[in-house]
């Protein structure tokens, strides 16, 4: 199993749809999670943390499910403007590890 | 405030040139981070520094490659001879492990094409 894994997608989404992204990774002992998000040739952003509780901002939902080991990301109400590849992060161990993302086209 | 600042932007070398990328982190930040990202492996972290010290080298592709931090607010990381294979973007980053936080800002990147 990979460490970090997330279905690269594309998802093409019509404007105004719900998305949702999930993203498992591999060891249990991960400490916290994080969901970045890169525009076409450009940097990573930080998007949100994702907590044990769930934590809403706006139109986007994180959610980490420990007993099997995923987290997920939902967008409601999606833009034009949420096209993008959406990066899972896992830290723990010292160790910081990037999905390899989730590609989102959102349609007119 | 000034972000993470990332030199050159683009770089296109030879095979076995020399190729030094630059970091500037954010001021007050003590962890600093090197990615490399391509469209089969994704964003990999090469190597990262806190408080100017090498941390974990472990994703280092090879003797190739190296980096250094001489100071806090100053890395390098250099590839020779550069490779075909090593064409990537490379990103830095960094954070405020002082403040407790995680999260990581990145620079704009290096766009590295060996020729």
């Amino acid at each position: 199993r990979k460490e970090v894994e997330q279905d690269p997608g594309p998802f093409n989404v019509p404007e105004g749809a719900t998305v949702a992204f999930n993203c498992t990774y591999s060891n249990s002992a991960s400490q916290s999670f994080f969901w970045y998000r890169q525009d076409c040739r450009k940097e990573p952003k930080l998007l949100m943390s994702v907590y044990s509780s769930g934590n809403e901002d706006g139109r986007f939902t994180a959610q980490l499910n420990r007993a099997s080991q995923y987290i997920s990301l939902l967008i409601r109400d999606s833009k034009l403007s949420d096209s993008a590849t959406y990066l899972c992060v896992v830290n723990g161990d010292d160790k910081i590890i990037f999905g390899k993302g989730t590609r989102l086209h959102i349609l007119p | 405030d000034a972000g993470v600042i990332q030199s050159p932007r683009h770089e296109v070398t030879e095979m076995g040139q020399e190729v030094t990328l630059r970091c500037k982190p954010i001021s007050g930040h003590n962890s600093l981070f090197w990615y490399r990202q391509t469209m089969m492996r994704g964003l990999e972290l090469l190597i990262y520094f806190n408080n100017n010290v090498p941390i974990d080298d472990s994703g280092m592709p090879e003797d190739r490659f190296s980096a250094k931090m001489p100071n806090a607010s100053f890395s390098t990381l250099k590839i020779q001879p550069s490779e075909p294979r090593d064409s990537a973007v490379y990103f830095c980053a960094s954070r405020s492990t002082s403040l407790n936080q995680e999260t990581q800002y990145f620079g704009p990147g290096t766009r590295l094409l060996v020729l």
